[in-house]
């Protein structure tokens, strides 16, 4: 079965410091891999869209990496700010018709003073 | 550019009412889809329009209808709300289907409760 698994569920850091959110993915035939930012109330954002060729990817204060053969990526978050406060969501897409983005329950990161 | 905007923002209905989310962009995108988010489970693809005229069903397409107006807006339809309709509602879109490698633009949702 199709999933994708991101842990931890939620984490509460200090601003300034980093964080590291993990996803686990069984989807196959792997396309590519993206993780979005969503806000409280409002629609999930892009950060990075990654294919199977792509091993990293930066997007600002934000770097995601994919391990394709152990099918694992991580989004890093550097000097966290009070704005980085969200839910975070790791997408993967087969090569199904383009339609089967299958995603994950997301990571609730909470940023404090 | 707007990007993709829906209406309404919040809706509360009584089970068996009727409504129509309306969901709009203007990113000249092809393809445009409708998913659920309900909590603690990740968002769920209710049915997606590949192209302007076609409209095809998702994962949980059940007590729902669609219809691709225009290649500028995908209104949502729920012809008999039921209290498991309760959800918040996107609506995304992108430039097109084929690829894979498509960005998806998501709304701001439509927050849904069904008494």
């Amino acid at each position: 079965k199709n999933q994708v698994e991101q842990s931890p569920q939620s984490l509460i850091i200090l601003e300034g410091k980093n964080c590291t959110l993990q996803c686990n993915y069984t989807v196959s035939p792997f396309s590519n891999l993206r993780w979005y930012k969503q806000d409280t109330g409002r629609g999930p954002v892009s950060l990075t869209i990654m294919t199977f060729s792509e091993n990293t990817k930066s997007n600002g204060r934000y770097t995601a990496t994919l391990d394709a053969d152990t099918k694992q990526s991580s989004l890093h978050i550097t000097a966290s700010q009070l704005s980085d406060s969200a839910s975070y969501i790791c997408v993967v897409s087969g090569w199904q018709a383009g339609t089967a983005l299958i995603f994950g329950k997301g990571t609730t990161l909470s940023v404090s003073s | 550019n707007a990007g993709v905007t829906q209406t309404p923002k919040f809706q509360v209905l009584k089970t068996g009412q009727s409504m129509t989310l309306q969901c709009a962009q203007d990113m000249n995108h092809n393809s445009m889809y409708w998913y659920r988010q309900d909590p603690g489970m990740g968002l769920r693809l209710i049915y997606y329009s590949a192209s302007e005229g076609t409209t095809d069903k998702g994962e949980v397409p059940n007590g729902y209808n669609v219809s691709r107006l225009n290649k500028r807006e995908f209104s949502l339809r729920l012809e008999s709300a039921a209290p498991s309709q309760t959800s918040v509602y996107f609506c995304a879109s992108s430039e097109s289907i084929a690829g894979g490698v498509n960005e998806q633009f998501f709304g701001p949702g439509t927050r849904l409760t069904v008494l």
